[in-house]
């Protein structure tokens, strides 16, 4: 059964600062991994897709790793702002799973002026 | 397209009555998914439907629960009855199959209270 970590659970930075997110995950047979953010009392909208035989992918301020023989994947931000805050959750589409995500706890994080 | 939409946003109920969440997808999307949200246990699915035809259905906490998919167009989420422990955050999304993966689109979430 595929479980997906994610550390840490809650990260407070100030504005300004570039900062990486961790996400784990058990099972190495997986199609892709997306990273989603969630803001308060909303649903979920995707950041950025990693198909499994890609090593990162970017869009803007966000660059997404995953090395998918050690079950990892990370989230990186650049020169954050406080309109970054939000959660942030990672989720795997396993070979096992067709159509199924398994999604993380998430990470909160909040970014100060 | 104006995303996936669910309704009610918010619904707050007594132990005991029938609650009908509702998910109308994105056109042309042929996967729906349904969630539930809570702080204890995240985010987890309960069913998911290709061509309105339910796939897997092992996420479903027991058998007061119950989805459909009528439609390309709209599917619902039946508690019946519904308890205090139902109290949930529901998401729908949608996607459709790239061949490399999906990338599912979620609704705004209902919000379920029951007392």
């Amino acid at each position: 059964k595929q479980e997906v970590t994610q550390i840490p659970a809650a990260l407070s930075v100030p504005e300004g600062e570039n900062l990486v997110l961790n996400c784990s995950f058990t099972d190495s047979a997986i199609y892709n991994l997306q990273w989603f953010r969630q803001d308060p009392g909303k649903g979920l909208t995707s950041l950025l897709l990693i198909q499994s035989s890609q090593r990162e992918q970017t869009s803007g301020r966000l660059n997404a790793s995953l090395d998918k023989s050690s079950g990892r994947s990370t989230l990186y931000i650049a020169a954050s702002q406080p309109g970054d805050s939000a959660t942030y959750l990672c989720a795997v589409l396993s070979g096992s799973s067709y159509g199924k995500l398994t999604f993380g706890q998430g990470t909160i994080l909040t970014v100060h002026p | 397209d104006a995303g996936v939409i669910q309704s009610p946003r918010h619904e707050v109920t007594e132990m005991g009555q029938e609650v009908t969440l509702r998910c109308k997808p994105i056109s042309g999307h042929d996967y729906l998914f349904w969630y539930r949200q809570t702080m204890m246990r995240g985010l987890e699915l309960l069913i998911y439907f290709n061509n309105n035809v339910p796939i897997d259905d092992s996420g479903m906490p027991e058998d007061r629960f119950s989805a459909k998919m009528p439609n390309a167009s709209f599917s619902t989420l039946k508690i019946q009855p519904s308890e205090p422990r139902d109290s949930a955050v529901y998401f729908c999304a949608s996607s459709f199959w790239t061949g490399g993966g999906h990338i599912q689109y979620f609704g705004a979430g209902t919000r379920l209270s029951v007392l």
